[in-house]
């Protein structure tokens, strides 16, 4: 029974680059966020997405930074033109709705 | 104010004894209360997740939820050195129907044998 998947597990960009993170949630679970936990600081909620639809974009920065949870896929983390503040882990969880959430194992971005 | 505050640690405890970690929160409507445990460099994985007042109990962990004092916490008794981590609070706040989490800055635990 597989748990949240999330791929690349360490992806490095050049500055200027674009990343795309993937998230595939739990088996049964609609519900996906994603989070992000710069160096040092704490877990800051970016986005939830429910299949085909964006319900709170909130925490994601406005420029550069888009999400998407296809019909059929997984949840893309999509970050145009990287700058070196990008460099963090993002986390995606699922849920199955406004309940417990599970986390995957993360995606370490490095921007050279 | 921060929205979610935990004892700053690092707290160290000895083998065997019970640690106790803090966490206020400054949303009074808040509902539901979570505790993760991150190991360095790994996930945040779900210990525990308490929605009314009173104690939670789930083998050596307990969680303790006071709405009036706006305060919830995680007992861990007979600590072993494998639970040496970064404990996190995370808190939903009032008027979200989802689970938009806010987290503490983490309290990191250390047990020493």
């Amino acid at each position: 029974n597989a748990g949240v998947m999330q791929n690349p597990r360490h992806l490095v960009r050049r500055r200027g680059q674009e990343a795309r993170l993937r998230c595939s949630p739990m088996k049964g679970h609609s519900h996906v966020y994603w989070y992000r936990q710069l160096p040092e600081e704490g877990l800051k909620f970016m986005v939830y997405l429910q299949k085909e639809n964006i319900i709170d974009e909130s925490g994601m920065p406005k420029e550069r930074f888009s999400a998407e949870f296809p019909k059929e896929g997984p949840s893309i983390l999509r970050i145009q033109q990287v700058v070196r503040g990008d460099s963090a882990a993002y986390f995606c969880a699922s849920s199955i709705q406004d309940n417990e959430q599970f986390f995957g194992p993360g995606t370490r971005l490095t921007v050279l | 104010q921060k929205e979610v505050e935990q004892n700053s640690g690092p707290l160290s405890v000895p083998e065997g004894a019970i640690a106790s970690l803090n966490c206020t929160y400054s949303d009074r409507g808040s509902q539901s209360f979570f505790w993760y445990r991150q190991y360095s460099g790994k996930s945040p994985e779900l210990i525990m997740s308490i929605y009314s007042n009173g104690d939670k109990e789930d083998g050596r962990f307990t969680a303790q939820l006071n709405k009036a004092s706006q305060y919830v916490s995680l007992l861990i008794r007979d600590s072993q050195p494998s639970d040496s981590a970064t404990y996190l609070c995370a808190v939903i706040p009032s008027g979200t129907s989802y689970g938009k989490l806010t987290f503490g800055q983490g309290t990191i635990l250390t047990v020493h044998p």
